[in-house]
């Protein structure tokens, strides 16, 4: 199975700062990674598909990056209401797998 | 608009079984893959099983194969997750998902249920 390892674990941040997270996996997946965020008590939401495509209606902050085994997804001001946990998935290969997730906490 | 809720969980004994439903509404149900997903307390998400449109193929995790089925009742809009010899690390909500795509064997997940709680415990 495709291992995906998301770093950091966790981060502590202000309202404004601009975040990065990054979700590496263990073989050549091209293009076929989303990114999703979870807030406490909810189920989870798409954010980005395809590596670097924005989910209808979600705030333009949001962006992802990469191809082949390196990923990035990054809020460039971030927002009270983005404190969550982030998660990558990878869709190249069954089974398909989950990054273990980044919880971004308010500093 | 889309919409899926789970239902059927529970607390329920080592070895024992339980089926999970999901009701869907507002898209073609027909026509799309659908997915179990579960998170165990305090953890990740863990991709389960899928069953394409017509539910001719299905696939799953390592760890489940054996024990839990899925199946679809395309008449009725209803996802299913039939479990039994239910484990301790079994215990996680679950969440129905509905693929982002209409075809093929099934990728990502667009829309996502409320989740049902199993909790395997003597």
């Amino acid at each position: 199975a495709i291992q995906l390892t998301q770093s950091p674990s966790s981060l502590s941040a202000s309202v404004g700062d601009r975040v990065t997270i990054t979700c590496r996996a263990s073989q050549g997946i091209s293009s076929a990674l989303v990114w999703y965020q979870q807030k406490p008590g909810k189920s989870p939401k798409l954010l980005i598909y395809d590596a670097s495509s924005l989910e209808s209606g979600v705030p333009s902050r949001f962006s992802g990056s990469g191809s082949g085994t390196d990923f990035t997804l990054t809020i460039s001001s971030l927002q009270p209401e983005d404190f969550a946990t982030y998660y990558c998935q990878q869709f190249n290969t069954y089974p398909l797998t989950f990054g273990g997730g980044t919880k971004v906490e308010i500093k | 608009q889309v919409q899926l809720v789970e239902s059927g969980g529970g607390v329920v004994q080592p070895g024992r079984s339980l089926r999970l439903s999901c009701a869907a509404s507002g898209f073609a149900f027909s026509r799309y893959p659908m997915h179990w997903v579960r998170q165990a307390p305090g953890k990740g998400l863990e991709w389960v099983a899928v069953i394409t449109n017509d539910g001719s193929n299905k696939k799953y995790t390592e760890s489940v194969k054996g024990r839990l089925t899925i199946s679809r009742d395309n008449s009725n809009n209803t996802l299913f997750l039939q479990m039994n010899s239910l484990r301790a690390e079994d215990t996680a909500v679950y969440y129905c998902a509905r693929d982002a795509y209409g075809y093929g064997p099934g990728y990502y997940f667009a829309h996502w249920g409320q989740g049902t709680l199993v909790t395997v415990s003597s």
